[in-house]
């Protein structure tokens, strides 16, 4: 298994251009989840999924829009970048259900906006 | 609101010391999770408590969750320079969602 894994690493974006964030995961996991983490800081959650077809914001949606067409894959949408938008962006999944409650995280994109 | 904080966020410390780094939450939850993070990296599950009075360990490191108090510690004892690292608690924010909400991390510098 590849586990979760995440396209582009890097990615230099110009203030207004738009560009999407791609993850996949192979472990049929039912959550996914797309957090950004500004440098020194924790992760702060953007949005997630808790299953193909259902989505829901997290703590700073303002900016970004996703979808969960099948269980794989979970794109985050960026419209009209910004440089508030640079940040490091990390995907992770889980499995749910009793005890199975661990999140794997993939490696991460690092976008810059200017 | 579930908020969640570390202390210390900063940790400097010499080889073959013992330290504790403390996570307090605001909310009740009966999950809380240790990540560790490399500089450029991903994030790596360390431990995952789940219930009150848990006690995890690994190596050098013992994680323990006291959910009456809200609190969880990372110890660390006789530190190696391959401990240095960022140190992330997260706690489930609870409601079928399976959210966490990170604190800020402690980052750890293990001195020769």
């Amino acid at each position: 298994n590849a586990g979760v894994t995440q396209t582009p690493k890097f990615r230099i974006l110009k203030i207004g251009q738009s560009m999407t964030l791609q993850c996949t995961q192979d472990m049929n996991h039912n959550y996914m989840y797309w957090y950004r983490q500004d440098p020194g800081m924790g992760l702060k959650l953007i949005y997630y999924s808790v299953g193909a077809g259902i989505t829901d914001k997290g703590e700073v949606p303002n900016g970004y829009n996703v979808s969960r067409s099948t269980t794989e894959d979970f794109p985050l949408r960026l419209e009209l970048a910004a440089p508030s938008q640079t940040s490091v962006y990390f995907c992770a999944s889980l499995r749910g259900g009793q005890g199975r409650v661990e999140q794997f995280f993939g490696p991460g994109t690092r976008l810059t906006v200017l | 609101e579930l908020k969640v904080e570390q202390n210390p966020l900063f940790l400097s410390m010499q080889e073959g010391k013992n330290y504790t780094i403390y996570c307090n939450y605001s909310t009740t939850s009966d999950r809380l999770y240790w990540y560790r993070q490399d500089p450029g990296k991903s994030l790596e599950s360390l431990f995952v408590l789940l219930s009150n009075g848990a006690v995890k360990q690994e190596g050098r490191l013992m994680a323990s969750l006291d959910t009456k108090a809200r609190l969880s510690t990372l110890h660390i004892t006789a530190a190696v320079h391959d401990l240095s690292a960022t140190y992330f608690c997260a706690v489930d924010e609870r409601g079928g969602s399976e959210k966490l909400v990170f604190g800020k991390g402690t980052k750890l510098t293990v001195n020769p």
